[in-house]
């Protein structure tokens, strides 16, 4: 199995602040990498796909980046619709597997 | 635009089979290079891959649960479903279906609550 760990698990930042998560991969994944945002009570959304393509309906503001085992997840200006949950995930393999979260609180 | 919907028993009884299906609208499962998938979170934590369905039929099971998972595709009705074996209170989940390509989990269910009792 590829095994994915994001740091922080957990993150207290303020509106306006710059974020970054971080997602390394237990081997080379190429850019098959790819975030989601989950909110409370709600189904996980594609945030991110292939490391760094944006998925339609987000803002700028959110930027991926990243090859091979390490990634990183850019919040440019935290808005307050932003205070969710993010995984990584990786689709190199044909057993999916995610990392365990990085829960984003506000300060 | 495609939508998927979950739907199944929220209760189940340890040691039976936990039955879903995913109905899919707005576009079939036997068209496109897509895999339609089930995901589970368990309360409070993170997500975890179940298994999917290929368009073409193909399917793949997560290593942990595959003596016990078999998902399948109804063409005619545009549904896949998710059967797992023998649950206990460890398989206490959300489960969503999903549709996914090399380039992640675009389309997501609402997502359905399982409660496996004793």
């Amino acid at each position: 199995d590829i095994q994915m760990t994001q740091s922080p698990s957990s993150l207290s930042a303020s509106v306006g602040d710059r974020v970054t998560i971080t997602c390394r991969a237990s081997q080379s994944i190429s850019t098959y990498l790819n975030w989601y945002q989950q909110k409370p009570g709600k189904a996980p959304k594609l945030l991110i796909y292939a490391a760094s393509s944006l998925q339609r309906g987000f803002p700028s503001r959110f930027s991926g980046s990243g090859s091979g085992t390490d990634f990183t997840l850019t919040i440019s200006t935290l808005q307050p619709e932003d205070f969710a949950t993010y995984y990584c995930q990786q689709s190199y393999s044909i057993f999916w597997t995610f990392g365990q979260g990085t829960k984003l609180e506000i300060k | 635009q495609v939508q998927l919907q979950e739907s199944g028993p929220g209760l189940v009884k340890a040691s039976q089979t936990l039955s879903l299906t995913c109905t899919v609208s707005g576009g079939s499962i036997s068209s496109g290079d897509y895999y339609w998938t089930w995901i589970r979170q368990h309360p409070g934590k993170g997500l975890e891959y179940i298994g999917h369905i290929y368009y073409s039929g193909t399917t793949y099971y997560n290593p942990s649960l595959k003596s016990r998972v078999s998902i399948s595709g109804d063409t005619s009705k545009n549904q896949f479903s998710l059967k797992l074996s023998s649950v206990t209170a460890a398989d206490t989940a959300m489960y969503y279906c999903a549709r996914a390509q090399r380039g992640g989990l675009d389309v997501w269910g609402q997502g359905t609550t399982v409660t496996v009792s004793s």
